[in-house]
């Protein structure tokens, strides 16, 4: 497809169980973003990728989260041991130059916890 | 640190309606500013920007200005229509290093026939 797009759409999970999130960028797009959206709130950055460059992690909330990206264009983000707080939506973004803010969302996952 | 501020919500007008929603930042260094948009059942998309002090950003009939010395990127329409409901989020990117995007919490606009 044309845009950027989120697997699963929906996901609901036990507490304690790992998720793993899915981001199909914008094909030739070098920078891409991971933010989540908690009900009422902002999005809240969490890790961007730029080209080969080490990825800013800066705003991962703790060590239970971790992304990668494979080959410079299929990202996971991966929660581990979930927790009832990590319930949002998380939005994947990418743009097609470094430097440059996103330009193009997903759809988002929509993550509940039990 | 960081941070952007946008009027709450929500905002209701009448269609034709001038529309002015508040944002003002603080950072470090000198910003980028964005504002995006959020129409129901969509994805985030860029609706306009402006990458120094006094340069006006402009898209489909709104408008916003960078003015450094009041940190303040306020959107404005001068007359909105049923089709701009929708979230608006102001977002600033910081160009220190890395390309991080920080992002109001939204302001959700209800436009009235």
């Amino acid at each position: 497809g044309a845009g950027v797009s989120q697997s699963p759409s929906n996901k609901v999970t036990e507490k304690g169980k790992d998720v793993e999130l899915r981001c199909d960028p914008i094909s030739g797009h070098t920078a891409l973003y991971w933010y989540r959206q908690s009900l009422g709130q902002g999005l809240e950055f969490l890790i961007y990728f730029q080209g080969n460059s080490a990825p800013d992690k800066s705003g991962l909330p703790s060590d239970r989260f971790s992304a990668e990206r494979t080959g410079g264009s299929v990202s996971t983000l991966t929660i581990q041991r979930t927790q009832q707080e990590d319930s949002a939506v998380y939005l994947c973004a990418s743009s097609p130059r470094q430097g440059g803010q996103p330009q193009h969302f997903g759809d988002g996952t929509r993550l509940s916890i039990l | 640190g960081d941070s952007v501020t946008q009027m709450e919500g929500p905002v209701t007008l009448s269609e034709e309606a001038f529309l002015t929603i508040n944002c003002t930042y603080t950072a470090t260094g000198y910003p980028s500013l964005f504002w995006y948009v959020q129409y129901p059942g969509e994805g985030l998309q860029l609706l306009l920007k402006a990458t120094k002090a006094d340069d006006k950003g402009s898209n489909k009939g709104f408008e916003a200005t960078y003015r450094k010395e009041t940190t303040s990127f306020h959107l404005e329409k001068g007359s909105v229509q049923v089709s701009d409901s929708a979230v608006y989020f102001c977002a600033l990117t910081l160009n220190t290093g890395g390309f991080k995007t920080i992002f109001g919490a939204g302001t959700r606009l209800f436009v009235k026939a």
